[in-house]
């Protein structure tokens, strides 16, 4: 059975940092593309960042580029995402997901983990 | 970036309607978008690849169309399950961005 788990998501001043983690299970994690997709309080989904199999290609929503960088350790089945200088329009939960295949969707998804951006 | 606009963004309809929901894009991008479901409080769930092809145990009464850059989501008989949110998203290039969303309400 696949399963993503999200972590490492809370509280966090503007200006401040912070590292999601999702831990995959049940498929053979190196094989695919990895994303993370958002979703605002109340607002539709935004997709933030995709990662290859092999950590030679990454990709980012204009939203993000320069202070979001995404990452992935295949031997312990892991995806990060490094959060620097966050905005209060960075509030949302966070979601990794597979593709199913590149140019096919997002076929699994984790619960979300909820990044909160205040003083 | 490809924009993608779905309408309606609000839909109110009553089981055992027939229902479409429609994403276009603002250029070409083949076959290569997908459709979601979301509840609330719940990730989204993938109904439909290619534009067309349905998502392994995602019920029959789901399809899609469409090619370049207009498609759509048919449901051919509402069901209560399938009262949610509907996402397109446009996996031809990067950032592979979504719709707006479709709120399909109960009547």
């Amino acid at each position: 059975e696949v399963q993503l788990l999200e972590s490492g998501g809370g509280l966090v001043q503007p200006g401040g940092s912070l590292r999601l983690s999702c831990a995959a299970s049940g498929f053979s994690f190196s094989s695919y593309v990895m994303n993370w997709v958002r979703q605002a309080p109340g607002k539709g989904l935004e997709w933030v960042s995709g990662i290859s199999g092999s950590s030679s290609r990454t990709y980012y929503a204009d939203s993000v580029k320069g202070r979001f960088t995404s990452s992935r350790d295949n031997a312990k089945n892991t995806l990060y995402l490094q959060m620097n200088s966050l905005r209060a329009e960075d509030t949302a939960v966070y979601y990794c997901a597979k593709d199913l295949t590149v140019t096919r969707g997002l076929d699994y998804w984790g619960q979300g983990t909820l990044v909160t951006v205040s003083s | 970036d490809i924009q993608l606009t779905q309408s309606p963004s609000f839909l109110s309809a009553s089981v055992g309607d027939r229902v479409t929901i429609t994403c276009r894009a603002s250029q070409g991008i083949s076959t290569y978008l997908a459709w979601y479901q979301q509840k609330p409080g719940k990730a989204p769930k993938l109904l439909i690849y290619a534009a067309s092809t349905l998502q392994s145990g995602v019920p029959s009464r789901f399809s899609g169309s469409g090619s370049g850059t207009e498609f759509t989501l048919t449901i051919s008989s509402l069901q209560p399950e399938d009262f949610a949110t509907y996402y397109c998203q446009q996996l031809n290039s990067y950032p592979n961005t979504f719709g707006q969303g479709t709120k399909l309400e109960i009547k």
